[in-house]
């Protein structure tokens, strides 16, 4: 089945811990992307990787590190969790940045 | 800067009835607009774009760009058609998506 997927699909942690939610994609793309939607479903852009370059930032604290060990895998790690990290994390995929996306089914992070 | 809006948050219809999902954006270069479609317990989806101009699940859109907008509609609304709209906008140059903050549809029978 071809598809943009996330692990886990929930995450509860506690304030202050380390977490990863890993993304992965068999449809080929080589451009690989990280949004937040918060409790509004406001959607917001977080990062994009081409071909495991990082070519978007927007302004993320340096809490989230994206790794991106191949084109097929793009992993968000985040140090130091906040209540404010709560939301729904969803990975995506292109082939180029101009084509269309595919998204994954996202990630609730509950952080207490 | 670049700026999407959906200014209902929460649209609900009959079934049968019309259906506008509004849609404006605020953007100096040349836009291209989408609507994705997130169905309950499933994944964002891409419904349409303009630059396609396809009638997709009898839903259409066109980008007036005197009046900025890219509202979504459809004639007859059905109960499938419930779900949360997302209109975006894509930027040239490192071409991020940006959403509007998302429009529920509920339509009841």
């Amino acid at each position: 089945d071809t598809a943009v997927s996330q692990t886990p699909k929930y995450l509860v942690t506690q304030m202050g811990n380390d977490k990863s939610i890993k993304c992965e994609q068999n449809l080929g793309h080589d451009t690989m992307y990280w949004y937040k939607q918060d409790s509004k479903k406001f959607l917001k852009i977080m990062f994009s990787y081409n071909n495991k370059e990082l070519i978007i930032n927007e302004t993320v604290p340096n809490r989230f590190s994206p790794k991106s060990p191949d084109k097929a895998h793009l992993n968000l790690h985040i140090n130091s969790l906040e209540l404010g990290d709560s939301a729904v994390y969803f990975c995506a995929s292109s082939q180029g940045s101009g084509s269309e996306q595919f998204f994954g089914p996202g990630t609730r992070l509950t952080v207490l | 800067a670049q700026r999407v809006t959906q200014p209902e948050k929460l649209l609900s219809v009959f079934k049968g009835a019309p259906v506008e999902l509004k849609c404006n954006y605020s953007y100096s270069g040349s836009p291209e607009l989408f609507w994705y479609v997130q169905y309950s317990r499933q994944r964002l989806q891409l419904l349409l774009r303009h630059i396609s101009r396809e009638s997709i699940k009898g839903f259409t859109a066109d980008l007036n760009k005197g009046e900025t907008s890219f509202h979504l509609k459809k004639p007859f609304a059905q109960e499938e058609d419930s779900a949360m709209y997302y209109c975006a906008l894509r930027t040239t140059g490192f071409q991020k998506l940006v959403f509007g903050t998302g429009t529920r549809l509920l339509v009841s029978p």
